[in-house]
């Protein structure tokens, strides 16, 4: 079974309007998470490494002010979507770090992603 | 900066036909992972491979990791329909960070 959620799976907004995803860890602890963005057709980009209690590590060129990262606990962490535009348009895909009984050791586990499109 | 290169990017093949993807990264790593990503879907973790010389085999799918050569493949044995999806290769940098490829997007023809 799935061991990475988020929610919504898909929302749709206006422009301007703020969004939240959640991402959630079901079966194990993850001190870290990471925030992905796919594009059709493209492959993933990484936005931020989110670690509990601490603030978020954002990549180059990813505005921190209109991503907003919070991971309140070990299994949970959340992207807020700020004043969304169009071109925010994607799919979201958050992933965790760490490790399941009997599984490989040092895996990301991905969450089912989120669509998000803004009108 | 690290880049990792994939290829092919399109790969249609027949049923019951073998075939490689290749996965190229410019910069050390010991870490290399598979994935499987099927349309409007995440991400399915296929392999992790660690060391150097690392093989590992599921199903009809075989990973290696060439970490001199900064190599990775894929070997598709005996395709079948289901095995149609994008395949990502990804590389493990410091903090765990992970480098994907562009994707394979493997289509199977009965």
């Amino acid at each position: 079974g799935a061991v990475v959620s988020q929610h919504p799976s898909r929302v749709i907004c206006k422009s301007g309007t703020s969004v939240k995803i959640e991402c959630r860890s079901l079966d194990f602890q993850a001190t870290t998470m990471f925030w992905y963005r796919q594009f059709p057709k493209k492959s993933l980009m990484l936005m931020a490494t989110s670690n509990e209690g601490s603030k978020a590590t954002y990549e180059q060129g990813v505005e921190k002010d209109k991503f907003l990262i919070n991971h309140a606990s070990l299994t949970l962490s959340t992207l807020t979507v700020t004043s969304a535009h169009p071109e925010d348009s994607s799919f979201y895909i958050c992933s965790a770090r760490g490790e399941l009984a009997g599984g490989p050791r040092d895996t990301q586990y991905f969450g089912p992603g989120t669509r998000l499109t803004v009108l | 900066e690290l880049k990792v290169e994939q290829n092919p990017l399109f790969l249609s093949m027949q049923e019951g036909k073998n075939y490689t993807i290749y996965c190229n990264y410019s910069t050390t790593s010991d870490r290399l992972y598979w994935y499987r990503q099927d349309p409007g879907k995440s991400l399915e973790s296929l392999f992790v491979l660690l060391s150097n010389g690392a093989v590992k085999q599921e199903g009809r799918l075989m990973a290696s990791l060439d970490t001199k050569a900064r190599l990775s493949t894929l070997h598709i044995t005996a395709a079948v329909h289901d095995l149609s999806a994008t395949y990502f290769c990804a590389v493990g940098l410091y903090g765990n960070k992970l480098v994907f490829g562009a994707g394979t997007i493997l289509r199977v023809k009965s």
